[in-house]
Order: structure tokens, then C-alpha cells, then sequence
């Protein structure tokens, strides 16, 4: 089944813009993880938000958590050219170390 | 440096032929997974591993084996091949679990004819 689904599925903005992408899950989560993969390459970590957290920040990156509408959002601020990949949220329950990601959204960052 | 690496990068192969994908870490790293990833359906867990000898299904295990017999190599094994899994796969490790930053393989994409 798949947990997280990433909204909207492919985005187009101008460099120098900010990119917000969402993602929703259906059940409890313990940590959701955002990964970054460019064209068929492995994925990259980005950033990972804990449950109880509602914020973080990373660099240009700037995740938030609302657990009661099971929802998380990506804004990476002021994008370049590099930032072009797909991007992914991943989630784990609670003793549950099975890792359910999402589908994806493509960013495309135009020069 | 550190790293998962993936063998091979590249695979095609028949139907019902025996095939097995290698990965290994070197920063040992207790968890092990691998992943396969079709169009439109992002990532899917096939299997995933908290430890030598300890494996568990993930979300589209059927058709695929795996095993633990060393820390640093966690091998997926297709044993007979089908169509249905011509598909990109990636092994990924983390230090201690699916809520730890997982660090991934390159990827091997496996054509089955």
C-alpha cells in the first residue's frame, strides 16, 4: 500500500522562486523523511521531522509536520537550476521499521 | 568512502532465469533494504533486514528472497524471473532502522524478457 502521497505530482517555477510540495499519509507515523533523486539516481536524504515535532529547518529547506491532518510540506526558498530532481517523503510507524515511500514530485526549476 | 554499492548496474536477462543483485555498505550500518521503483508509483519496500539473520516482507516481497548472512551484504534474489519485475532497484542502509537517514545504492535496472 502506499503510504505518502506527494501533491502536486510535477511542478514548474522559475530560479530564484520558492517550491512548496505536500504530502499526505494515511496512518500513524513515527518520523517522516524527505529525499531528493535526480534522474534514475539513488535518492539523498534531506531532512527527517520526528512526530512530535511541527518544524525544521535545513539550509534553504523548511519542513512542516501537522500530524492531525497527516500532512507534510517541503518549501525549499530562493531554488536554482540544481534543485530540478524528484522529491519524496518517506514515513516509519511505531515498531514498525518498514519504510513506505510516496510517489513523488517532479520540480522542474526553469533558468 | 562511505557508501552502498549495487551489482550489476545493468541486467537483462529471459524469464525463469536465476538471478541474484549484490549490495554492500561499509559503514556499518545495522539496517538493509531494498527497494524497487516503478513509474508512477514511487518507491516500494520489497524487503528489509534490522540485522544479520533478521529479515522482514515489506510491501511487494512476493517473487524475491533475500538474506543476511553478513552485516555488510543484504543480496536480492529473483529465482525465477518474470516480466512484472522488470523494474529499477535500489538498496538502501541505515544505522539502525527505517526512521534513520538512509543512504542508497546507485541503482540496478533489471530488464526480464
Amino acid at each position: 500500500s502506499q503510504q505518502g502521497e506527494e501533491d502536486p505530482q510535477a511542478l514548474s517555477i522559475q530560479e530564484g522562486e520558492n517550491a512548496t510540495m505536500n504530502c499526505s499519509y494515511k496512518t500513524s507515523i513515527n518520523n517522516l523523511q524527505w529525499y531528493r533523486q535526480n534522474s534514475g539516481r539513488g535518492l539523498v536524504h534531506l531532512i527527517l521531522i520526528r512526530s512530535n515535532e511541527r518544524e525544521k529547518h535545513s539550509g534553504r529547506l523548511r519542513v512542516t509536520l501537522d500530524t492531525s491532518k497527516k500532512s507534510s510540506s517541503l518549501l525549499i526558498t530562493a531554488s536554482r537550476a540544481a534543485d530540478t530532481a524528484s522529491y519524496f517523503c518517506a514515513t516509519d510507524g511505531w515498531g514498525n521499521e518498514k519504510l513506505t515511500f510516496g510517489t513523488g514530485t517532479r520540480l522542474t526549476i526553469i533558468p | 568512502e562511505a557508501q552502498v554499492t549495487q551489482n550489476p548496474r545493468y541486467l537483462i536477462t529471459v524469464t525463469g532465469k536465476k538471478l541474484t543483485v549484490t549490495c554492500s555498505q561499509n559503514m556499518n550500518h545495522e539496517y538493509m533494504s531494498w527497494y524497487r521503483q516503478d513509474p508512477g508509483l514511487g518507491l516500494r519496500q520489497i524487503y528489509y533486514s534490522m540485522n544479520v539473520e533478521v529479515t522482514d516482507k515489506g510491501d511487494v516481497p512476493e517473487g524475491y528472497k533475500v538474506s543476511r548472512k553478513e552485516k555488510r551484504n543484504f543480496p536480492l534474489i529473483l529465482e525465477s524471473p518474470s516480466p512484472n519485475q522488470t523494474s529499477l532497484y535500489f538498496c538502501a542502509s541505515s544505522l539502525y532502522g527505517g526512521g534513520y537517514e538512509q543512504y542508497f545504492g546507485p541503482g540496478t535496472r533489471l530488464t526480464v524478457t
